[in-house]
């Protein structure tokens, strides 16, 4: 059974950092590209950034470049957002999202989420 | 990267088929056969529930079904239940590992 675990989110004031964390299982982690996506309170979903199974590629939304970093330890099946220079707009739950096969497009499992709050 | 657009709101009664609209541009959904839609109940985490315009997963109801002409894509429920009482999300890819969302849909089982 796939499963995928978040944390680390927390109240954070404007400016500040924060890295979340998500534990995979189920599945070889490793060959398969993950994703961050997001959802405001009472609004709808938003990609965030996406990574490549083998961690060389690596993708943004244009709200993220330059302040969010996606990493992965396949050694801990474990998928890293690390945000810098947060923003009021980017209070969220995170979702840690899988994407199917490769040469396919869609994303099969999401994890229950981790409440990032930005405010002072 | 602008989000897809969708209805905020549709509703139907109980047996009845109801169809959610999610029109983007050519660079997304226009551009490849790669929508999908997920079902978000409230407080829960999102479920695909359709895959490249018109696949099924393993476990989903056969009362749901995708299309797509040109730009829009659509998502209907037949034989409308209680249970699919919920917010609708169509995803599409858009080229060059970026994907973009939809508005999202508030389905109302009346």
């Amino acid at each position: 059974e796939v499963q995928l675990v978040e944390s680390g989110g927390d109240l954070v004031q404007p400016g500040g950092s924060l890295r979340l964390s998500c534990v995979a299982s189920g599945f070889t982690f490793s060959s398969y590209a993950m994703t961050w996506a997001r959802q405001a309170p009472g609004k709808g979903l938003e990609w965030v950034s996406s990574i490549s199974g083998g961690g060389s590629g690596t993708y943004y939304a244009d709200s993220v470049k330059g302040r969010f970093t996606i990493t992965r330890d396949n050694s801990k099946n474990t998928l890293y957002l690390q945000m810098n220079t947060l923003r009021v707009e980017d209070t969220a739950v995170y979702y840690c999202v899988k994407r199917s096969l490769a040469g396919t497009y869609y994303f099969d499992y999401w994890g229950q989420g981790t409440l990032v709050t930005v405010s002072s | 990267q602008s989000a897809l657009t969708q209805p905020a709101s549709v509703s139907g009664s109980p047996g009845q088929s109801i169809t959610i609209s999610c029109t983007g541009t050519s660079s997304d959904v226009g551009g490849y056969d790669y929508v999908s839609w997920c079902q978000q109940h409230p407080g829960k985490a999102p479920k695909l529930m359709i895959y490249d315009v018109s696949k099924r997963p393993s476990g989903v109801s056969n009362r749901f079904s995708g299309s797509k002409s040109g730009n829009t894509a659509s998502l209907t429920i037949s034989g409308l239940q209680a249970e699919d009482e919920a917010d609708y999300y169509c995803c599409s890819y858009a080229g060059n590992s970026v994907y973009v969302f939809g508005t999202g849909t508030k389905v109302t089982v009346l």
